[in-house]
């Protein structure tokens, strides 16, 4: 089993959706969670970041971490076309230096 | 700020040839990592350096070298490629303050063993 199971897609919404991502989660020591959106053949570009419970939003990001169910949401309100990538989830322990990504979810927004 | 620099963008190498990643940063990060991305694996962790003089393996090293001489600049070396390395590297830095989450990634280099 993988540490971190994420949903590859493909996603595909109108423009002004809202979208949901998620991914799930196996390890309860994770304690940080990120994620990221990476456009065609660039690097992975660093989101939103939580730590432990709760609820972080920016702009129309909205980052949700439920530990108890093991699972984190990402909410983009009025999608846009440019919003179209491929999203990761990562997550760490409180101590280590390793990072679990999960696989990606694509996304097209289409106008 | 040009951030994280990675070279090359591209590489075509035959099976055996080494050949060496440059990775390098500008913003005086004390953490550096290397991973490899392949369809469906997700990011993988292959080395890490936490400063200067410092280096550790990440959960895929084999195959793979570094050194961190300068803060600024972290390679990797193939040391004899394989075509299961075929795949895209990315190289990422941090500060020591922000050490729970990886915050700067390069465009990533491009590799495909033959």
């Amino acid at each position: 089993q993988k540490e971190v199971e994420q949903d590859p897609g493909p996603l595909s919404v109108p423009e002004g959706a809202i979208v949901s991502l998620n991914c799930t989660y196996s390890n309860s020591a994770f304690q940080y969670f990120m994620w990221y959106r990476q456009y065609s053949r660039k690097g992975p570009e660093l989101l939103m970041y939580t730590y432990s419970s709760g609820n972080k939003e920016d702009g129309r990001f909205t980052a949700q971490v439920d530990k108890s169910s093991k699972y984190i949401s990402l909410f983009i309100r009025d999608s846009q076309p440019s919003d179209s990538a491929t999203y990761l989830c990562a997550m760490k322990r409180p101590t280590g230096n390793q990072f679990y990504f999960g696989t990606g979810t694509s996304l097209t927004v289409i106008p | 700020n040009a951030g994280v620099t990675q070279t090359p963008k591209f590489q075509v190498l035959k099976t055996g040839q080494s050949m060496t990643l440059q990775c390098a940063q500008d913003m005086n990060h004390e953490y550096m990592s290397w991973y490899r991305q392949d369809p469906g694996m997700g990011l993988r962790l292959i080395h890490y350096s936490v400063g200067a003089g410092i280096t550790d393996q990440g959960e895929v090293p084999n195959g793979y070298n570094v050194s961190r001489s300068t803060t600024e600049d972290f390679p990797l070396r193939l040391l004899s490629a394989a075509p299961s390395q075929t795949s895209v590297y990315f190289c990422a830095s941090r500060p020591k303050q922000g050490a729970n989450t990886e915050a700067f990634f390069g465009q990533g280099t491009r590799l495909t063993v033959v």
